[in-house]
C-alpha cells in the first residue's frame, strides 16, 4: 500500500518563507509531484522530483531525499495569492498513476 | 503548453439520472487519462486509468457499472455517472498524458462540479 502525510494547514505572513512537508511509504517508487490547487480549480504543475536534492524553480523550490521517504515544498516571498492547497502525489515505477496526499491548505495573511 | 477541457463544468441532475462528462486534450494527443474525484476540503483519489482503444482499469472501490469510461480517441475520454445519487455529488477532474516535452506530467482539465438532486 502507499501512504503520503503531509500537514493539513499552515499560516504565514505575506513576504514570508513557508515549507510543506510530504513523508511517504510507497513501495515500488519513482518520483514525487507537488501541485497547487485554488479553492473550486484543476491542480496546476509546480514541480517534479526523481533524483535526491533540490530544485529551484523561483519562488518556489522543491526538495526529495529518497532514502528518507521525505520531500518538501519551500514557498519564499509569500504573496497573498500563494493563498491555496498544496499537494504532494508519487508515482510508482509500475506505472503513470498518481497517488495524493490529503493536501495541505496555506493561507497567507497580510 | 498542453491543455485539457472538460465539460461541461457544472451539471445539476436528479437522482437516478445519468450524466455524462467528457475530457478532451486540445494540443496534444493523450495515451492515457485518468479520472479523479474530490470531495470538499478533501484531496483527490484517482478513479480510474484509461487507455485509448482499451477498458479503463478501476481503482479498488469503484463501481465499473457505474462510472462508464470510455476512451475512444487520443483526444477524448468520456466518464457516465450512471443512476446518479446525491452521495455521487463531487467534482470530477481529468488529466492527460502524453504531451510533448515532460512526458511524465499529466495535465489536468478544469473540472466538473455535479450536483444531484
Amino acid at each position: 500500500g502507499q501512504n503520503i502525510d503531509q500537514p493539513t494547514e499552515m499560516t504565514a505572513t505575506e513576504g514570508a518563507i513557508v515549507q510543506i512537508n510530504c513523508t511517504y511509504q510507497t513501495s515500488g517508487f519513482n518520483g514525487l509531484f507537488w501541485y497547487q490547487q485554488h479553492a473550486g480549480e484543476a491542480p496546476t504543475f509546480l514541480s517534479y522530483n526523481v533524483l535526491d536534492g533540490l530544485e529551484e524553480k523561483g519562488r518556489f523550490s522543491s526538495f526529495l531525499s529518497r532514502s528518507k521517504g521525505y520531500s518538501y515544498l519551500l514557498l519564499k516571498e509569500l504573496q497573498m495569492k500563494d493563498s491555496a492547497s498544496y499537494l504532494c502525489a508519487v508515482t510508482r515505477a509500475a506505472g503513470n498513476k498518481l497517488t495524493f496526499g490529503g493536501g495541505t491548505r496555506v493561507l497567507v495573511k497580510p | 503548453g498542453a491543455v485539457v477541457s472538460q465539460h461541461p463544468s457544472r451539471v445539476i441532475c436528479k437522482s437516478g439520472t445519468s450524466v455524462k462528462i467528457e475530457c478532451r486534450s486540445l494540443d496534444f494527443q493523450a495515451t492515457t487519462m485518468f479520472w479523479y474525484r474530490q470531495f470538499p476540503k478533501q484531496s483527490l483519489m484517482l478513479m480510474a486509468t484509461s487507455n485509448e482503444g482499451s477498458k479503463a482499469t478501476y481503482e479498488q472501490g469503484v463501481e465499473k457499472d457505474k462510472f462508464l469510461i470510455n476512451h475512444a480517441s487520443l483526444t477524448l475520454s468520456t466518464l457516465t455517472v450512471t443512476s446518479a445519487h446525491p452521495e455521487d455529488s463531487s467534482f470530477y477532474i481529468c488529466s492527460a498524458r502524453g504531451g510533448k516535452g515532460r512526458t511524465y506530467e499529466q495535465y489536468f482539465g478544469p473540472g466538473t462540479r455535479l450536483t444531484v438532486t
